[in-house]
């Protein structure tokens, strides 16, 4: 099946400063990925559906200046977390649709970022 | 709009005896709808999809899940469980085929617990 890898898979960060995780589609071409953050024992939570070459669309409550999408290419989004505090702190994961000539298949997810901030 | 609800927060079973893992979902569109497996700290791992194919579909390790249009219901099943299947499941639903719209959106998953 295909592949959508996560980097990094965790991160360390100084309260304040900024975090970027990328999410790429490595043999297919994903025109929308979507990203994803999940406390701990607890559901994902989509946070924003990024598109390639527009604007991200954000889930109510998410502050769209505190989470950064960039979806440059059909292959590659990021997600940064700006002035990253504590409470910031979970796990992110991405995901893209593989489509094929119909429409789309099936849902493909990164291995996940964990995110701690101190 | 599309939603999902899965029913139980945590099932326990024998090890040997039947799973069944409900899930009730909402579409405006036609859905698309996913059984994923997490492990404790892995990612997640497809059991099996419906794209209105087949109503009854099959997944991996043998676990099956119907889609009953009418119940608006996508349950997942397993005749005989095993200390493996142990881990939190996740129904996921998004719109089907071809619309700009679609978001994935997850249940609030099941603990699966197997007793020996």
């Amino acid at each position: 099946g295909a592949v959508v890898s996560q980097h990094p898979s965790w991160v360390i960060c100084k309260s304040g400063t900024s975090v970027k995780i990328e999410c790429r589609s490595l043999d297919f071409q994903a025109t929308t990925m979507f990203w994803y953050r999940q406390f701990p024992k607890q559901s994902l939570m989509l946070m924003a559906t990024s598109n390639e070459g527009s604007k991200a669309t954000y889930e109510q409550g998410v502050e769209k200046d505190k989470f950064l999408i960039n979806h440059a290419s059909l292959t590659l989004s990021t997600l940064t977390v700006t002035s990253a505090h504590p409470e910031d702190s979970s796990f992110y994961i991405c995901s893209a649709m593989e489509r094929d000539r119909i429409g789309y298949t099936e849902a493909f997810f990164g291995q996940g970022t964990r995110l701690t901030v101190v | 709009a599309q939603s999902v609800t899965q029913l139980d927060s945590h099932v326990s079973v024998s090890e040997g005896t039947p799973v069944l893992l409900r899930c009730n979902y909402s579409s405006s569109y036609s859905p698309s709808l996913f059984w994923y497996v997490q492990h404790p700290n892995k990612g997640l791992q497809l059991l099996l999809k419906y794209t209105s194919a087949a109503t009854l579909v099959k997944g991996i390790n043998g676990f099956e899940a119907e889609f009953k249009k009418s119940e608006t219901s996508f349950h997942l099943t397993k005749p005989s469980a095993h200390m493996s299947d142990a881990a939190e499941y996740f129904c996921v639903v998004s719109a089907s085929w071809y619309s700009s719209a679609s978001k994935i959106i997850f249940g609030s998953g099941t603990r699966l617990s197997i007793r020996p």
